[in-house]
């Protein structure tokens, strides 16, 4: 069955450690793979998609089809990242969210 | 207008009530969703609506009802419901490019049912 895992329910740095946040999937076919990301109090944001290969806001995330993986890495965390992320698998149309992280990023 | 829009922001509502949760985009995207959100958990698929046809329906009780009246604007009626259902409520719009799918969701309606 198609899945998506984020083993860590919290991760805590301080500002300026390196950051990656798990993603793993299970899917034996092409995966569309995302990261959202939900600030205290606002709306669901998309934060990077994987065929687009961008950063965005100095995050990156890299789809490692051997190990069935889609870690988001930043090298330097700032406060304004702490919020939770959800990382996702378009499967026809629809969403398959793993369980998120919260990222606090303490000063 | 390049955003997913809901109305109301927060609702409370007693088990016997009926309301209606209220969603518009205005960005031409033809499938629209809705999903429940309990705190600190991943949204829940309800309902998708392509081109304004129900397509999936993920064995939500009927004291909701999703409508479709047109390519902008969704509803979702609320009848008779439970304390259980109180949580977030979001609606999220996809886009189609070239083959790429992007779902866009808006704020959210914050339900308490008393």
């Amino acid at each position: 069955a198609q899945r998506v895992t984020q083993p860590e329910k919290l991760l805590s740095v301080f500002k300026g450690a390196p950051v990656e946040l798990k993603c793993n999937y299970s899917y034996s076919g092409s995966p569309e793979l995302f990261w959202y990301v939900q600030y205290s109090r606002q709306r669901l944001q998309l934060l990077l998609r994987h065929i687009s290969r961008e950063s965005i806001k100095g995050f990156t995330a890299d789809l490692n089809k051997g190990e069935t993986s889609f870690h988001l890495k930043k090298p330097f965390a700032q406060e304004e990242d702490s919020a939770m992320y959800y990382c996702a698998l378009s499967l026809t149309g629809k969403l398959i969210f793993g369980q998120g992280t919260t990222l606090q990023v303490k000063p | 207008d390049t955003e997913v829009t809901q109305t109301p922001k927060h609702l409370v509502m007693g088990m016997t009530n009926k309301k209606s949760l209220k969603c518009e985009q205005h960005m031409g995207h033809r499938a629209m969703y809705w999903y429940k959100q309990k705190a600190k958990k991943p949204p829940e698929l309800m309902f998708v609506y392509s081109y304004e046809k129900l397509s999936i329906n993920e064995s939500v009780p009927s004291r909701f009802s999703p409508e479709c009246p047109n390519s902008s604007l969704l509803n979702l009626h609320l009848h008779a419901l439970q304390p259980e259902d109180s949580a977030l409520y979001l609606c999220a719009s996809r886009r189609r490019l070239a083959a790429q799918e992007t779902q866009y969701f808006g704020p959210g309606t914050r339900l308490l049912v008393l």
